[in-house]
């Protein structure tokens, strides 16, 4: 699959579980983002990544831990999850300044048990 | 701060009747503005972009900076534009992170047969 995949597709977890949510472009982008999408709010920008670098962390909970590897992979760590963070969990990917736009993942549906 | 304003959570139309989604920001610097869709379980992909002045799937956007607004306007609905959309924000003023978008919290488009 081009563009940016992320699995799994769907996740299940328990609230002592730890999961990891993966993230992978080959677009050749440089910045890479998670956001979260819940039904009664908006997308919530969680995390930003340029150049491997973190450059934002929005005020999220220390439950939800990120990795940058390299410019194409970006992991979402999960441990002691609350059942108030299901919600659809979006990875993007951008070039530079974004003044081309995102490109988005399909998401991973996160249900916490 | 920036801020990006949808005021209709809904809208429907009949087919063939025009369609015009708002979106109303609010920005320091000189913002690049997109608009983005979520058709039923697809992932959220990039509409059209105002840099380009495009016409997407019979969409366009003018971006008025006196009235500080972005709407999407399409003269004749079609049903397949049935989706949500989510009007969204670039800058690189003050207090903006590279490349980050600021989201609308998104208007829900239905069109009737």
């Amino acid at each position: 699959e081009t563009g940016v995949t992320q699995t799994p597709r769907h996740l299940v977890m328990g609230m002592t579980n730890k999961k990891s949510l993966k993230c992978e472009q080959h677009l050749g982008h440089n910045a890479m983002y998670w956001y979260k999408q819940s039904a009664k709010k908006p997308l919530e920008l969680m995390f930003v990544y340029n150049f491997k670098e973190q450059t934002e962390n929005n005020s999220v909970p220390s439950r939800f831990s990120p990795e940058c590897p390299n410019s194409s992979h970006l992991f979402l760590h999960l441990h002691t999850l609350q059942p108030e963070d299901s919600a659809l969990y979006l990875c993007a990917s951008s070039q530079g300044a974004g003044g081309y736009g995102y490109t988005f993942g399909s998401g991973t549906r996160l249900t916490v048990v | 701060a920036q801020r990006v304003t949808q005021p209709e959570k809904l809208l429907s139309v009949f087919k063939g009747a025009p369609v015009e989604l708002k979106c109303n920001y609010s920005y320091s610097g000189s913002p690049e503005l997109f608009w983005y869709v979520q058709y039923s379980r697809q992932r959220l992909q990039l509409l059209l972009r105002h840099i380009s002045r495009e016409s997407i799937k019979g969409f366009t956007a003018d971006l008025n900076k006196g009235e500080t607004s972005f709407h999407l306007k399409k003269p004749f609905a079609q049903e397949e534009d049935s989706a949500m959309y989510y009007c969204a924000l670039s800058g690189l003023g003050r207090g903006s992170t590279l490349g980050r978008l600021y989201f609308g919290r998104g208007t829900q488009l239905t069109v009737w047969p």
